[in-house]
């Protein structure tokens, strides 16, 4: 069965740092790995979709790694903003005949602080 | 244009009452979900349609009914509704047999049961 964990649960940061979210999963069979914001109240945004195939994925400010054998993934936002605070939550996908299924982390809530 | 949209976005109730939850996407995707997020911010899978067939039921009670009268629309119907029902659900839509099959979620339901 796969679980999905994110260290820290919470992260608070002056304006201006870089901000390191980690996810790890524990069947490496993944098919891919999504980063995805979700502010308070609100639906999903998708930030970041990585292959598994995939070493990295780039978008402006946000960076994600994926390490498939060593069930790893980080995200990385330079140089953080207030607009950055919200939940950011990883999910893998895995692929199987009885069913894509798509598993969440906890979530990393996230503070930037002006 | 909205991609996934689910109506009511608020629905609160009464134990023991049926209600049902709405979904349409118009991404012109084959597959369908429905999440559900406890009060812990925990996202769980609940069920996967593709091309209106159930593809997968996560140990859902059978209070839980999801129905898909076509691809673009997938309802959750729930009877006799319980406390531990509140949450939000959340649907998502994606496109199988791609590169990526990248998850699109709507902007979430929330359920309070009284």
């Amino acid at each position: 069965k796969q679980e999905v964990t994110q260290i820290p649960a919470a992260l608070s940061v002056p304006e201006g740092e870089n901000l390191v979210l980690n996810c790890s999963f524990t069947d490496s069979a993944i098919y891919n790995l999504q980063w995805f914001r979700q502010d308070p109240g609100k639906g999903l945004t998708s930030l970041l979709l990585i292959q598994s195939s995939q070493r990295e994925q780039t978008s402006g400010r946000l960076n994600a790694s994926l390490d498939k054998s060593s069930g790893r993934s980080t995200l990385y936002i330079a140089a953080s903003q207030p607009g950055d605070s919200a939940t950011y939550l990883c999910a893998v996908l895995l692929i199987k005949a009885a069913g894509n299924k798509l598993t969440f982390g906890g979530g990393t809530r996230v503070l930037v602080k002006p | 244009d909205t991609a996934v949209s689910q109506t009511p976005k608020y629905l609160v109730t009464q134990m023991g009452n049926d209600k049902s939850i709405k979904c349409e996407q118009n991404l012109g995707h084959d597959t369908m979900y429905w999440y559900k997020q406890d009060s812990k911010k925990f996202l769980k899978i609940m069920f996967s349609y593709n091309n209106k067939e159930l593809i997968i039921n996560e140990t859902v009670p059978n209070r839980f009914s999801p129905k898909s009268p076509d691809k673009a629309h997938l309802n959750l119907h729930i009877n006799s509704l319980e406390l531990g029902d509140s949450a939000v659900y959340f649907c998502a839509s994606a496109l199988s047999g791609v590169s990526g099959r990248k998850q699109y979620f709507g902007p979430g339901t929330r359920l309070t049961v009284t």
